[in-house]
């Protein structure tokens, strides 16, 4: 069955700390998409980054970083020397074929990042 | 970039009457809209998968004679929840998904409900 699992709830940290978010899923497809999204407190869902199975290669953009594994079916977000404004709930999905515009949410990660 | 909204924001309704939510993608065509339910503090979990022009899909345990979802045309669509309740207060989202650009899904602000 398909399932993701963000097992940190909440996490707190103080700024220009580097800070990850964990992500584990679950998928019985070979064909499948991982996404983070960040919802700040106004609600609004801000996609961040989109990763397809064949795809394992890391990613960087800016002070964002994402780390693929296949091996420990893992999807990582680390957010590098945080700031106030990055204070937001965090979620990881996954999607997979043949339904892959179906989204399938963690629990979501509550990070604060404080001043 | 790709613009969802969502009207209203936030509403407040009595026990038994029906609200309408509507979202919009507002500069481009979405062939496919999804409405997602969050609970406070909790994922967002898909309610059910329109398209223009046709029926909706509902996930399982989603009552559709509750939750009417309405595609009219490819920058809108409706949900209303009908009879209201105290339990379907939540926190509503709708996403888009353009046209072409399949497997990228673009969020409204969301709508609040609160049924007394």
């Amino acid at each position: 069955a398909q399932k993701v699992t963000q097992a940190q709830t909440e996490i707190s940290v103080v700024e220009k700390e580097d800070v990850t978010l964990d992500c584990v899923y679950e998928t019985r497809d070979t064909t499948y998409y991982l996404f983070w999204y960040k919802q700040p407190p106004s609600g609004e869902l801000v996609f961040l980054i989109r990763r397809n199975s064949f795809d394992e290669q890391n990613e960087i953009s800016g002070r964002y970083s994402w780390n693929f594994q296949k091996s420990t079916s893992s999807f990582n977000f680390t957010i590098t020397a945080s700031q106030v404004v990055d204070s937001a709930v965090y979620f990881c999905a996954l999607s997979e074929a043949p339904r892959t515009d179906k989204l399938i949410f963690g629990t979501g990660t509550r990070l604060q990042v404080f001043p | 970039g790709a613009v969802v909204s969502q009207h209203p924001s936030w509403v407040i309704c009595k026990s038994g009457t029906s609200v309408k939510i509507e979202c919009r993608s507002l500069d481009f065509q979405a062939t496919t809209m999804f409405w997602y339910r969050q609970f406070p503090k909790q994922s967002l979990m898909l309610m059910a998968t329109s398209n223009e022009g046709s029926k909706a899909t509902y996930e399982q345990g989603v009552e559709k004679d509750k939750f009417l979802i309405n595609h009219a045309s490819l920058t809108l669509s409706t949900l209303t929840v009908t009879s209201a309740h105290p339990e379907d207060s939540s926190f509503y989202i709708c996403s888009a998904e353009e046209w072409g650009q399949y497997n990228e899904q673009f969020f409204g602000p969301g709508t609040r409900l609160t049924v007394l």
